[in-house]
């Protein structure tokens, strides 16, 4: 079945600089991979997602990149802000499947 | 429109008990995901949904374990002698058809904890 790897674990950054984290999956079927940002106690919210068809993605702050043939994705956020502080998901499904795999998470800090 | 909606939003158990966990998806959704996430873990996929049928019960441990959705009303975990590792979060998620191609909604997640 589709695994999902995700690096770093925690990330550490001073605010304004940018935060980089990596995602790798197994099953190259894989189409849609999403990202959540889940803050302390709350639930997970989608934030940004793409689809294999596309290399690249922008919202404002938030881009994701994918490269098939590695078969990773990431997420990039620019000029981080205190309120970007929370745990990030990335995750993977494939086409017709009925579930969506998750990464371990990557706990981000952003320090004022 | 309400969104995902859970409850309880904590819910304590004495080993040994059981418990009941409740999902009412978005209105118009028919499919159901549910998902638990350890302390300080990803979220680990449980069951799939739809009214009245199970469709991949996968990642659900084969004994304690049950989930339902039916005609009406909400989706019910129930975990039947609860021990300690089943202290976490329970979220789930639904959508209006199967298919895991889009992003989730997420309600707000039942914390359960067993002392």
């Amino acid at each position: 079945g589709e695994n999902v790897e995700q690096h770093p674990s925690t990330l550490s950054v001073q605010e304004g600089d940018s935060a980089v984290i990596k995602c790798t999956y197994s099953d190259s079927a894989s189409n849609y991979f999403p990202w959540y940002k889940q803050e302390l106690g709350k639930r997970p919210q989608l934030i940004i997602d793409i689809r294999s068809n596309v290399g690249e993605k922008k919202d404002q702050r938030i881009a994701v990149t994918l490269n098939k043939t590695a078969k990773h994705f990431s997420l990039h956020i620019t000029e981080t802000q205190p309120e970007d502080s929370a745990v990030y998901f990335c995750a993977a499904s494939i086409p017709g499947g009925f579930k969506t795999i998750f990464g371990a998470g990557t706990r981000l800090f952003v320090k004022a | 429109n309400a969104g995902v909606m859970q409850n309880p939003r904590h819910l304590v158990r004495r080993r040994g008990q059981e418990a009941r966990l409740r999902c009412s998806p978005m209105k118009g959704h028919s499919h159901v995901y549910w998902y638990r996430q350890l302390p300080e873990e990803g979220l680990k996929f449980m069951v799939y949904l739809q009214k009245e049928n199970i469709i991949d019960e996968s990642g659900m441990p084969k004994e304690r374990f049950s989930a339902e959705f039916p005609k009406e009303g909400p989706s019910i975990l129930r975990i039947q002698q609860v021990v300690r590792g089943d202290s976490a979060a329970y979220f789930c998620a639904s959508s209006p058809t199967g298919g895991a191609n889009y992003g989730y909604t997420f309600g707000s997640g039942t914390r359960l904890t067993v002392v």
